[in-house]
C-alpha cells in the first residue's frame, strides 16, 4: 500500500535560518506529491505539488522537488519567518480520489 | 467560491447526545472526505465520497458513527451516542480530479467537538 514518512518534529528555527523538512514515500504506480500546511485554528491548504518526477514544485519561497530514484519530496525553504509557523503534511495521490498524509512536522520559528 | 463550509464550528455536548456535523463541498467538487485530527492520533481519515457514494468507510471507528451524503452539496457525520474520546476536530475536505489525475483535497475550517 502507499505510505508517506516525515521528518518527525517538532522543528524550531531562527528566524532566517534554511528549512528542510525529509518526505520519504512508497507507492504503487506514479503518484502525484504534495505538501499541505496547517496554520493554528485552521484546515490543511495546499502549499505546492509535483505531478511528475523531477518536477519541483514552489510556492511562498517554498520548494520541493520530486525524486523518483530517492523516492522523496523534501521542502525547503532558504529564510523563514515567524509567520511559517504552522504544521507541515507531505501527502501522496495516486489517482483514485484518497490522500495519504504523513503525520505532519511542526514548525516553530523565533523572532 | 466560499471554499468548503462546515457547521457548527464548535460543538460542546454531553456524553450520551447525538452530535450531527455538517459540511458544504465546493461546487463541481465530486469527492467529499471526512477526517479527525487529534494530538495522540494526528490526521485519520473516517470515510469517503465519490459523487454521492461512500467509497471506503474502514477509518469510521465503530457503529456509533455514521455519514451520509444526500446530494452533491450537502454532507453530514453524525455519532450516537457520543463520548468522551470522540472529543477531535473534525474536517471535512472536497476535491475533483484534474485532468491530469491528479487530485488536490480543499479543507474546511473544522468543527471543533469537545464531549464532556
Amino acid at each position: 500500500g502507499n505510505s508517506v514518512t516525515q521528518m518527525e518534529g517538532p522543528v524550531t528555527l531562527s528566524e532566517e535560518a534554511f528549512l528542510t523538512i525529509n518526505c520519504t514515500y512508497t507507492a504503487t504506480g506514479y503518484p502525484s506529491l504534495f505538501w499541505y500546511v496547517q496554520y493554528p485554528g485552521e484546515g490543511l491548504q495546499l502549499l505546492l505539488k509535483a505531478t511528475k518526477a523531477d518536477d519541483k514544485g514552489s510556492n511562498k519561497g517554498f520548494e520541493a522537488t520530486y525524486r523518483k530514484e530517492t523516492t522523496s519530496f523534501h521542502l525547503e525553504k532558504g529564510s523563514v519567518q515567524v509567520s511559517d509557523s504552522a504544521v507541515y503534511f507531505c501527502a501522496l495521490n495516486t489517482n483514485a480520489g484518497k490522500s495519504t498524509f504523513g503525520d505532519g512536522t511542526t514548525l516553530t520559528v523565533k523572532p | 467560491d466560499a471554499g468548503v463550509i462546515q457547521s457548527p464550528r464548535h460543538e460542546v455536548t454531553e456524553m450520551g447526545q447525538e452530535v450531527t456535523l455538517r459540511c458544504k463541498p465546493i461546487s463541481g467538487h465530486d469527492y467529499l472526505f471526512w477526517y479527525r485530527q487529534t494530538m495522540m492520533r494526528g490526521l485519520e481519515l473516517l470515510i469517503y465520497f465519490n459523487n454521492n457514494v461512500p467509497i471506503d468507510d474502514s477509518g469510521m471507528p465503530e457503529d456509533r458513527f455514521s455519514a451520509k451524503m444526500p446530494n452533491a452539496s450537502f454532507s453530514t457525520l453524525k455519532i450516537q451516542p457520543s463520548e468522551p474520546r470522540d472529543s477531535a476536530v473534525y474536517f471535512c475536505a472536497s476535491s475533483f480530479l484534474d485532468r491530469g489525475g491528479t487530485d488536490t483535497q480543499y479543507f474546511g475550517p473544522g468543527t471543533r467537538l469537545t464531549v464532556l
